[in-house]
């Protein structure tokens, strides 16, 4: 039962670059959530989808982009990479309703 | 702009003490009221979920809910050392997509 599965655990980009952040999930849930954590910071929301073709942005968008084309995977796109996307990016699931989020292991993104 | 407050800590009880973590929120509409706890470098984890004023009881966590007054707490009896987290308040409004929104944490030290 692995839950939610995030990759890379770990990674340095140069500014400018791009990449994409995984996170599946095994737990047929319809609602999936990005969020960043900054130290010592609560969690932000980015984007979140409620089912496969839909999305939204949260509160800190700008600079990101996701997809939703299976109720598993739910990628999240840096593009043009950039010092203030230095964080801790955190996937998670629900199955919606009172059932609360499960949460990914997280990616840390260090950005030079 | 919805916002969930906590106080930041640290706070620091003994082993075997009673600590008490609090929780404020600006949307009186939010439906549901989730405590996660955050071990440093480690992903949130969910450890109780309240909807109806009142308290809620697991084991040794208790969550209490006053609507009226937009303010949730989290008691932890018999505090051990393992307990030393961070404590995250999340909060969940009427919308649709079940986003949550997040305190920024309260630090917990429990002292041997």
């Amino acid at each position: 039962n692995a839950g939610v599965t995030q990759t890379p655990k770990f990674r340095i980009l140069k500014i400018g670059q791009s990449m994409t952040l995984q996170c599946t999930q095994d737990m047929n849930h319809n609602y999936m959530y990005w969020y960043r954590q900054d130290p010592g910071m609560g969690l932000k929301l980015i984007y979140y989808s409620v089912g496969a073709g839909i999305t939204d942005k949260g509160e800190v968008p700008n600079g990101y982009n996701v997809s939703r084309s299976t109720t598993e995977d739910f990628p999240l796109r840096l593009e043009l990479a950039a010092p203030s996307q230095t964080s801790v990016y955190f996937c998670a699931s629900s199955r919606g309703g009172n059932y609360g989020y499960t949460f990914g292991s997280g990616t840390r993104l260090t950005v030079v | 702009q919805k916002e969930v407050e906590q106080n930041s800590g640290p706070l620091s009880v003994p082993e075997g003490a009673i600590a008490s973590l609090n929780c404020t929120y600006s949307d009186r509409v939010s439906q549901s009221f989730f405590w996660y706890r955050q071990y440093s470098g480690k992903s949130p984890e969910l450890i109780m979920s309240i909807y109806s004023n009142g308290d809620k009881e697991d084991g040794r966590f208790t969550a209490q809910l006053n609507k009226a007054s937009q303010y949730v707490s989290l008691l932890i009896r018999d505090s051990q050392p393992s307990d030393s987290a961070t404590y995250l308040c999340a909060v969940n409004g009427q919308d649709s997509s079940y986003k949550l929104i997040f305190g920024s944490g309260t630090r917990l030290l429990v002292r041997p």
